[in-house]
C-alpha cells in the first residue's frame, strides 16, 4: 500500500544544475500537486494536474516545470537551480475537484548550494 | 490573496487540552481543513469542518469555527506525547478546475511529560 511516492528523499545540487524530483502514485487519483514548504511559510503550491495531460501553475512557479504524461506519474523539474529553490518539497494528490483530502508523500529535501 | 495565519508553537503537559487557533481570509471556504505532520513525513488529513457548521467532535478531537470572526480553532482533548507534530490548518479555494488548498504556517505541538 504505496499512497504516494517521492524520488530522490534527498539531493544536494550546486547552482544552475538541473535535476528531476519524481512523484508516483498507485491510487488513480486524477489530481496531483507540488508544494515546497519553507520554515515560517507553510506549504505553498507551485504547480498541479487536474489530468493526464495537463499542468496549471499555483502560487510560486517561477523556476520550475512539470510533466503529467501518465495518470500515476507527475514531475517536477529544476531546470537551472537557485539557492532560493532549497526546500522540502511535497507532492500530494486527490480524487475529486472538491476533495481537500490530500495524500502526501514524505517529502524530498532539496538543497541547492 | 487567501491569507491563513496560526501561531507557530504550543506546548502543553501531557493530559492536558491543546488549543491550536488560526485565523483565515477567504469567506467563500467551503471547507476548513485540519492536517497533522509527524516528523519527517508528508501531511495527513486530521478533520476538516464543513463552513454551515459551528462545531464538529470526532473523539478527542474538536473542531469550532467562527464564520463571523474566520477564526477556527483545534481542540485536542487528554494530550499525549504521540500528538507531538505540526498542526496545519489550511482553506480550499474552488477554482473552476480544481480544489486547491491554502495552509497556514503551522503550529509545532510540544507535548512534556
Amino acid at each position: 500500500n504505496a499512497g504516494v511516492t517521492q524520488t530522490p528523499k534527498f539531493r544536494v545540487l550546486k547552482t544552475g544544475q538541473s535535476m528531476t524530483l519524481l512523484c508516483a502514485q498507485d491510487m488513480n487519483h486524477e489530481y496531483m500537486y507540488w508544494y515546497r514548504q519553507d520554515p515560517g511559510m507553510g506549504l505553498r503550491l507551485i504547480h498541479y494536474s487536474v489530468g493526464e495531460g495537463t499542468t496549471a501553475k499555483g502560487e510560486v512557479p517561477d523556476g520550475y516545470n512539470v510533466s503529467r504524461l501518465k495518470k500515476q506519474n507527475f514531475l517536477l523539474g529544476l531546470e537551472s537551480a537557485a539557492p532560493s529553490q532549497t526546500s522540502v518539497y511535497f507532492c500530494a494528490s486527490s480524487y475529486s475537484r472538491l476533495a481537500g483530502e490530500l495524500f502526501f508523500g514524505e517529502g524530498s529535501r532539496l538543497t541547492v548550494l | 490573496g487567501e491569507d491563513v495565519e496560526q501561531s507557530l508553537f504550543l506546548s502543553v503537559r501531557e493530559g492536558d487540552s491543546s488549543v491550536i487557533n488560526c485565523t483565515y481570509t477567504d469567506s467563500s471556504s467551503t471547507y476548513l481543513y485540519w492536517y497533522k505532520q509527524e516528523p519527517g513525513a508528508g501531511l495527513q488529513l486530521l478533520t476538516y469542518i464543513f463552513s454551515n457548521m459551528d462545531m464538529k467532535q470526532d473523539q478527542r478531537l474538536t473542531v469550532l469555527l467562527n464564520k463571523k470572526d474566520k477564526h477556527l480553532s483545534l481542540r485536542i482533548a487528554d494530550t499525549q506525547t504521540g500528538d507531538s507534530a505540526i498542526y496545519f490548518c489550511a482553506e480550499s479555494e474552488n477554482t473552476g478546475t480544481a480544489s486547491k488548498l491554502t495552509f497556514g504556517t503551522g503550529t509545532r505541538l510540544q507535548v512534556t511529560l
